[in-house]
Parts: structure tokens; C-alpha cells; sequence
């Protein structure tokens, strides 16, 4: 299996620029999960999806970011308007089964710089 | 709601070993365990379940206290390999990574 797929690998926009991250799960997992990481906040849970239905997306920082995922292998996370506060890496993490219970595999990530 | 891990960094020679603790102030169903190199995303080690289950790396032992809400993980024999940043991650209502523990292994 190629394990969960990330593009862009690196993002640089300006400020006010919409962005689109993509990711594809591992193929039978069917939660998927995206991730933020920064120095100041670690890796903060911003959404995860079962079944391609967004379970909880109390981790989103703002109506800014939205996140879909139209079917099992594709999901996106967009930020619109794009704010300089905005750039971390960005990972996208799949499972089997319950979420909790079970290891998340990650993707290798999107850096995006928001200048 | 971020648990706490301790310490935050930590230098070891190899062959020796190392204890990464992390708390939570939630009642927790599980911990996770992953450890991240520079540059790459988090791998996973191992997961322990409230009851006592554990599934994870032969290699690598770690405890969890449901009680306390508390995990730690047990490095033995470090290897160079091992250098990178743990993280636990615990799951109850929500899903929260730790702050984090940085280790280095030298020669």
C-alpha cells in the first residue's frame, strides 16, 4: 500500500490566497483524520471524518478553515482567506475502526507558508 | 485539556535508558504513543486501552494508569535510532496529542 497521500508537499501563498490541501487514505480505513502542527500549539486535531461524515470538528479555528470529503479516498482542507498565522504543517492521518482504539497513519504532510 | 509530558527534553548516551511520562486531567479510554523525526510525521509505537490491552511494537513497553490518567514510556538499551520527539496522544471524548518530549541519543 502507498500509505496515505498528501499534496501539495509544500505550499507558499499570500496572504488573503485561497488554499487547498489534499489528501488520499490508506484504502479500507475509514476514518480520516487532519492534523496542525506548530511550535507554539503542537499537533492539534482540527476534524476527522468516519465514513466520509464529519464527526467532530470542534478543532477548527475558524469559519475560515473547511474541510470535506466527497468519498472514501478524497478529502480536502481549505483555508479562505489564508492568514500568515495560518502556516504550520498541515497532516492528514487515516484509521481502521474506532478512532481511538486503533494506530493513525499519517501522511507526510503539507508545509504551507502564508506570506 | 493538552496532556502534559515529561520531561520535556531529554539526552541520553546509548545503552542507557529513559522513562517519558504523560498526564491527562480527562478520564481517558486510551494512550497512544508516536515518535517524530525532524521533518517527517509521527510514526506509531504503540496504543494501551483502558482494561489492560496493548497493541503496538514488541520493542517498546510503556504503562498506563487509568486512575491516575497517566501513561509513561519505557526506553531501554537506547539505540541512536531513537532520537526524535515522543508524543502520547490520549483519547476520551476527543482526541488530544501531548506537548511533547524531545530525545537525543549520542554515542
Amino acid at each position: 500500500d502507498a500509505g496515505v497521500i498528501q499534496s501539495p508537499r509544500h505550499e507558499v501563498t499570500e496572504m488573503g490566497q485561497e488554499v487547498t490541501l489534499r489528501c488520499k487514505p490508506i484504502s479500507g480505513h475509514d476514518y480520516l483524520f487532519w492534523y496542525r502542527q506548530t511550535m507554539m500549539r503542537g499537533l492539534e486535531l482540527l476534524i476527522y471524518f468516519n465514513n466520509n461524515v464529519p464527526i467532530d470538528d470542534s478543532g477548527m479555528p475558524e469559519d475560515r478553515f473547511s474541510a470535506k470529503m466527497p468519498n472514501a479516498s478524497f478529502s480536502t482542507l481549505k483555508i479562505q482567506p489564508s492568514e500568515p498565522r495560518d502556516s504550520a504543517v498541515y497532516f492528514c492521518a487515516s484509521s481502521q475502526q474506532g478512532p481511538w482504539y486503533n494506530e493513525q497513519f499519517f501522511g507526510p504532510g503539507t508545509r504551507l507558508t502564508v506570506l | 485539556q493538552q496532556p502534559v509530558q515529561s520531561p520535556q527534553a531529554v539526552i541520553l548516551r546509548e545503552g542507557e535508558d529513559a522513562v517519558i511520562n504523560c498526564s491527562s486531567s480527562k478520564a481517558l479510554y486510551s494512550v497512544h504513543w508516536y515518535r517524530q523525526k525532524h521533518g517527517e510525521a509521527p510514526v506509531f509505537l504503540m496504543i494501551l486501552l483502558k482494561g489492560g490491552e496493548q497493541k503496538g511494537h514488541e520493542k517498546i513497553s510503556a504503562s498506563f494508569n487509568e486512575k491516575k490518567q497517566q501513561s509513561s514510556l519505557y526506553l531501554t538499551a537506547s539505540q541512536l535510532s531513537y532520537s526524535g520527539t515522543y508524543f502520547c496522544g490520549t483519547g476520551g471524548n476527543q482526541f488530544y496529542f501531548g506537548t511533547g518530549t524531545s530525545l537525543t541519543v549520542i554515542p
